[in-house]
């Protein structure tokens, strides 16, 4: 079956560059949600869509922000890169836009600041 | 959001039953319970959900006493492949929306031949 697919794996940015990750959801969901996972750290949720539109909002910094497209596709924009924000974005997705839906992840994009 | 704890760390070996109990003593009634499985380096995978009582699929059960305040995820005859961090999670039904989950300290499984 399809799943949730981040571009890109791997990314490797400087101090004060932008960076933008990409969740393509699986295949008729229309919920998307942005998890941040620091080194021995736990998932921190970030951000989530539904329908397009911002649904729940977590610990996103002010430096970040994302969007949900027509094709139910969301990017993650980062700019004014931190060392800190070096983690594993994760993003899911899921069908209906509801609290107790089942959220499916994504492989994660790991994210380097240098 | 009721807060969840959970053992840091558990030891078992292959072919066991495994036990892992969530305490959550401030439950709302609206609240459910999932729990979450992540392997390192991989997104979280959804395990088993369930409000009360007993929740069995082909990976897990789920056992809910009647007070609601502990849950514990049971894992029959575990594998190597088994060894990951568990998450418990409570979150609200009736708030609506897509809200992001809450991951609290997991608890690191290690399954040992």
């Amino acid at each position: 079956a399809a799943g949730v697919i981040q571009s890109p794996r791997h990314l490797i940015k400087e101090k004060r560059e932008t960076a933008t990750l990409k969740c393509y959801p699986i295949p008729r969901h229309d919920t998307v949600y942005w998890y941040q996972q620091g080194p021995g750290q736990d998932p921190q949720f970030l951000i989530s869509f539904y329908e397009k539109m911002q649904s729940d909002k977590g610990s996103i910094p002010d430096r970040f922000s994302a969007q949900q497209f027509s094709d139910y596709h969301s990017e993650l924009n980062m700019s004014s890169l931190e060392l800190g924000d070096s983690a594993l974005y994760f993003c899911a997705s899921s069908f209906g836009g509801s609290s107790t839906d089942t959220q499916y992840f994504g492989p994660g994009t790991r994210l380097t600041v240098l | 959001l009721a807060k969840t704890t959970q053992p840091i760390s558990m030891d078992s070996y292959e072919g066991q039953e495994v036990n892992i109990t969530c305490s959550h003593n401030n439950i709302a009634t609206n609240d459910y319970i999932t729990w979450y499985q992540q392997f390192p380096s991989q997104g979280p995978r959804f395990i088993i959900q369930g409000y009360k009582t007993k929740v069995t699929n082909e990976v897990a059960s789920l056992f809910i006493p009647a007070d609601r305040k502990s849950s514990t995820l049971s894992l029959p005859r575990v594998s190597l492949s088994d060894t990951a961090v568990y998450y418990c999670l409570v979150g609200d039904m009736e708030r609506g929306g897509a809200d992001g989950l809450t991951f609290g300290k997991g608890t690191h499984l290690i399954i040992q031949p």
